[in-house]
């Protein structure tokens, strides 16, 4: 199984402001995910980032809210931009792999718990 | 990717078996269904998956009916440490995890 860490783990910031999150696996992966979870709510995906490409973003979730990076096949940032009280959630991110088959499993972080004021 | 529904909430007793159920009437052909678990606002855990033919690891059974369209996870020895909301899933190729609402499953003494 792959193990993946993130970074901040939690963190308290300011309306107006922006936050990048950190994903780190310990093994190449082809996919990787981010997702959304908000106050007693299930899981939304947010998007899809591959390496070398353009992240593919969800319905209701655009580039400029949610900037992506994945600069190689084991890291992938997150940047919740221009933050308002309505992104305080749980971010997650997920990889999926090392393969492309259907039987891979797909590992999730343990999260960063963002709250904005 | 196939719907799935599950009852919200459940209850069991510790020590005893949690079948949580699990309907997914529209699944195709090549569609597998996959549980994971979420306690209390950690990551999604993956818990088993399973195509047509039951499946156990150390952690659960699967049971999937013939038809393939419904399923129940067996915990056969419930701990209050399973207390958590699990999910069921119904995915094809290519990844992308679709969660629904999912059940909570509380775990009494």
């Amino acid at each position: 199984s792959a193990v993946i860490s993130q970074k901040p783990s939690r963190d308290i910031c300011q309306r107006g402001t922006s936050l990048t999150i950190q994903c780190q696996v310990d093994s190449q992966v082809t996919m990787m995910f981010w997702y959304r979870q908000q106050p007693g709510q299930s899981l939304t995906l947010i998007a899809t980032a591959n390496q070398g490409s353009e992240a593919t973003y969800e319905s209701g979730f655009v580039i400029d809210k949610f900037p992506i990076s994945r600069p190689n096949l084991t890291f992938s940032t997150l940047t919740v931009s221009n933050m308002s009280p309505e992104d305080s959630s749980i971010y997650l991110c997920s990889v999926f792999g090392p393969g492309l088959a259907v039987t891979d499993t797909q590992y999730f972080g343990p999260g960063t718990r963002l709250t904005v004021l | 990717d196939a719907k799935t529904t599950q009852p919200p909430s459940m209850d069991c007793a510790e020590g005893r078996a949690a079948n949580l159920p699990c309907n997914h009437s529209t699944i195709s052909g090549n569609e597998y269904v996959y549980w994971y678990r979420q306690i209390h606002s950690q990551g999604p855990q993956y818990i088993i998956h399973g195509l047509k033919n039951n499946e156990t690891n150390e952690m659960a059974s699967l049971i999937i009916t013939e038809d393939r369209k419904s399923s129940t996870l067996i915990l056969p020895h419930a701990t209050l440490r399973d207390t958590a909301v699990y999910y069921c899933i119904v995915k094809g190729s290519y990844g992308k995890l679709t969660f629904g609402q999912g059940t909570i499953l509380t775990v009494h003494p």
